[in-house]
């Protein structure tokens, strides 16, 4: 299995720029996590899906960002507008379930790595 | 007061040192923790669960105190290759849904 798979892996853009990330969760995962990681705050969960339905999105900043997943196999994350603030590493996480399980854990796309200048 | 919290660190220990980290949670309804780490610029992987009875796993010890709500990692005989900033994890279940919630971590550096 190729594991979650992000891209970009580095993005550099100017504010006011849309920003599109986007997610391959790994074959068979029901679940779909959006992070944001900074040194200040560190992992904070934007959104999650299950079964490709937004489950929880209270932790998506505010409307400039939106979270889409039109299917098992893919989801974005939309910046628009940019602002510095937004700078961050962004990570995907995806899961089988939600059980007590330890196998029901997270597992970690490689991130994308956002600078707004 | 935040959710889950860590050691500040960085803990700077010798090789060959025990080291331990503690984490303390504030949700009691909390049900499931982990250790994940993160090394340098790369995605946080699953170390170990932490079971209510605690466990081990080789030279890595965690404990749940759920009375005091709070989570133990004990590394014995640390190597070079534990440098990493060790998180955290809560899960806690409300209603059909669950959620994740990451301490900021707590970074170690293993020296000669």
């Amino acid at each position: 299995d190729a594991g979650v798979i992000q891209s970009p892996r580095h993005e550099v853009t100017e504010m006011g720029q849309e920003v599109t990330l986007r997610c391959k969760p790994i074959s068979g995962h029901d679940y779909l996590f959006w992070y944001r990681q900074t040194m200040m705050r560190g992992l904070e969960l934007l959104i999650y899906f299950n079964n490709n339905v937004p489950i929880d999105d209270s932790g998506m900043p505010e409307d400039r960002f939106s979270a889409k997943m039109p299917n098992a196999s893919f989801s974005t994350l939309k910046i628009q507008p940019s602002e510095p603030r937004d700078s961050a590493v962004y990570f995907c996480a995806s899961s089988p379930g939600q059980g007590v399980n330890g196998a029901n854990v997270l597992t970690f796309g490689a991130g994308s790595r956002l600078t707004v200048l | 007061r935040k959710e889950v919290e860590q050691d500040p660190g960085p803990f700077n220990v010798p090789e060959g040192a025990t080291v331990a980290f503690n984490c303390t949670y504030s949700n009691s309804a909390s049900q499931s923790f982990f250790w994940y780490r993160q090394d340098c610029r790369k995605e946080p992987k699953l170390l170990m669960s932490v079971y209510s009875s605690g466990n081990e796993d080789g030279r890595f010890t965690a404990q749940l105190n759920r009375a005091s709500q709070y989570i133990s990692l004990l590394i014995r005989d640390s190597k070079l290759s534990d440098s990493a900033t060790y998180l955290c994890v809560v899960r806690t279940y409300t209603g059909t849904a669950s959620k994740l919630t990451f301490g900021t971590g707590t970074r170690l550096q293993v020296t000669l």
